[in-house]
């Protein structure tokens, strides 16, 4: 059990599907993040949230739609995705500016 | 502008060596800190070591020490006495104070691949 846990951890979904993946952390945590880790580039910071206000959006497409409903929880709604969004999502939480926490990360292919 | 380098992309090392990561960060901020952490295949980054800019020693966490060497803005980690579960990406970053264009957010190097040998 990491602190930050995200699911599902692995997704398959056509183009034209809608889904969404769920990030949840209870460390008291004030900002989470979404990340995006494709195959030999580094992590893409994507969106962040501080106290459940989205603070930056990295310029992201906006089949990607973020929500935080609460300062537990953060959300990535996806819809019509492309093949090049196949990629690790991960979503992180932090304190102020301390270090990151993790999750396991959502493993997502688009067919 | 990429501000944490990695140049290392892969390393073999053999069980019970130690293995130098290398990273270096471009910042004009007095204030930021370092990170490293790891990936095993599973995905999950593992919080390994923190270095702040003012910490006038060297982080050490167990097997873990970061050789920290601020006028040449190096942040190299060090793994002794490697174990086969040390085999993962490993990921340096550096987290700059906040301003008003920036959350002062976590970036990231391209990463090292550690394979340990037995």
């Amino acid at each position: 059990e990491t602190g930050v846990t995200q699911t599902p951890r692995h997704l398959v979904m056509g183009m034209t599907n809608k889904k969404s993946l769920k990030c949840e952390q209870h460390l008291g945590h004030n900002a989470m993040y979404w990340y995006k880790q494709s195959a030999k580039k580094p992590l893409e910071l994507m969106f962040v949230y501080s106290l459940e206000e989205r603070v930056e959006n990295n310029s992201v497409p906006s089949r990607f739609s973020p929500e935080c409903p609460n300062s537990s929880h953060l959300f990535l709604h996806l819809h019509t995705l492309q093949p090049e969004d196949s990629a690790l999502y991960l979503c992180a939480s932090s304190r102020d500016s301390y270090g990151y926490t993790f999750g396991s990360g959502t493993r997502l292919t688009v067919v | 502008a990429q501000k944490i380098t990695q140049t290392q992309p892969g390393m073999f090392v053999q069980e019970k060596e130690a293995v130098t990561l290398d990273c270096t960060y471009d910042t004009s901020d007095q204030s930021y800190g370092l990170f490293w952490y790891k990936q095993p295949s599973s995905g999950e980054m593992i919080f390994l070591i923190y270095q702040g800019s003012y910490d006038e020693q060297n982080a050490t966490e167990g097997r873990y020490s970061l050789n920290f060497q601020k006028a040449r803005k190096s942040a190299n980690l060090v793994i002794s006495a490697s174990q086969l579960g040390d085999s993962a990406m490993y990921f340096c970053a550096m987290r700059e104070a906040p301003s008003d264009d920036s959350w002062g957010k976590l970036q990231f190097g391209a990463g090292t691949q550690v394979v340990v040998t037995p």
